[in-house]
């Protein structure tokens, strides 16, 4: 049973626009929510993380959301470039070794 | 700058043959894991290694077994594989010990098992 929970599954956006790739979990313990790029081929690398003390964290054109109280997290990816078609995964840890990931979600930028 | 390295990159096995995924990296990182990454399953914990001298199971260690031989190598052994193995699979690395730095990934092994 995994306990972070992704969608969509896939998504195609425009270049230019926004995708948004929501997660939840149920374990309160979580405290590190971190999200993952993978391009093919390739392992996955560390995008953005945030902890449940700030409700939201921007990086560039990468934004996540947070809400403690609905235990959900999102990642907004804001003038979506071609660049950005890859893999995305959520994540979260309590503090420990123990990442627990989402099932990821394809994103596709059409030009 | 090599970061995490695996070996090899795709292997084909018979059902019940055994073998030896080798992971190293080189950032005097302490600790590793081992992940496989399934479709629509995400990545999924098999062993970790907080420390050097130290292992533990992940969500899904049946069928493996690891050995930490050094601070730069972890290695992930089927000793009997099965077609549910099939998978690519994925060694990481994190600095300081704790799971919320940063895990640096390699680039994944390809395993196919018939």
């Amino acid at each position: 049973q995994q306990q972070v929970k992704q969608s969509p599954q896939s998504l195609i956006v425009q270049k230019g626009g926004i995708s948004i790739i929501n997660c939840a979990y149920e374990n309160t313990a979580f405290d590190y929510f971190p999200w993952y790029q993978q391009f093919p081929g390739k392992g996955p690398a560390l995008l953005i993380a945030i902890r449940p003390d700030v409700s939201e964290k921007k990086e560039g054109r990468f934004t996540i959301s947070f809400n403690k109280s609905a235990k959900q997290f999102s990642l907004h990816i804001m003038d979506s470039q071609p660049g950005d078609s890859a893999t995305y995964f959520c994540a979260a840890t309590r503090n420990d070794y123990k990442l627990s990931f989402g099932a990821g979600t394809t994103v596709t930028v059409r030009a | 700058n090599a970061g995490v390295t695996q070996t090899p990159k795709f292997q084909v096995l018979k059902t019940g043959q055994s073998m030896t995924l080798q992971c190293a990296q080189d950032m005097n990182h302490n600790s590793m894991y081992w992940y496989r990454q399934d479709p629509g399953m995400g990545l999924r914990l098999i062993y970790y290694s907080a420390s050097e001298g130290t292992t533990d199971k992940g969500e899904v260690p049946n069928g493996y077994n690891v050995s930490r031989l050094n601070k730069r190598e972890f290695s992930l052994r089927l000793e009997s594989a099965a077609p549910s193995q099939t998978s690519v699979y994925f060694c990481a690395s994190s600095g300081v010990g704790r799971a919320n730095q940063p895990q640096h990934f390699g680039d994944g092994t390809r395993l196919s098992i018939l």
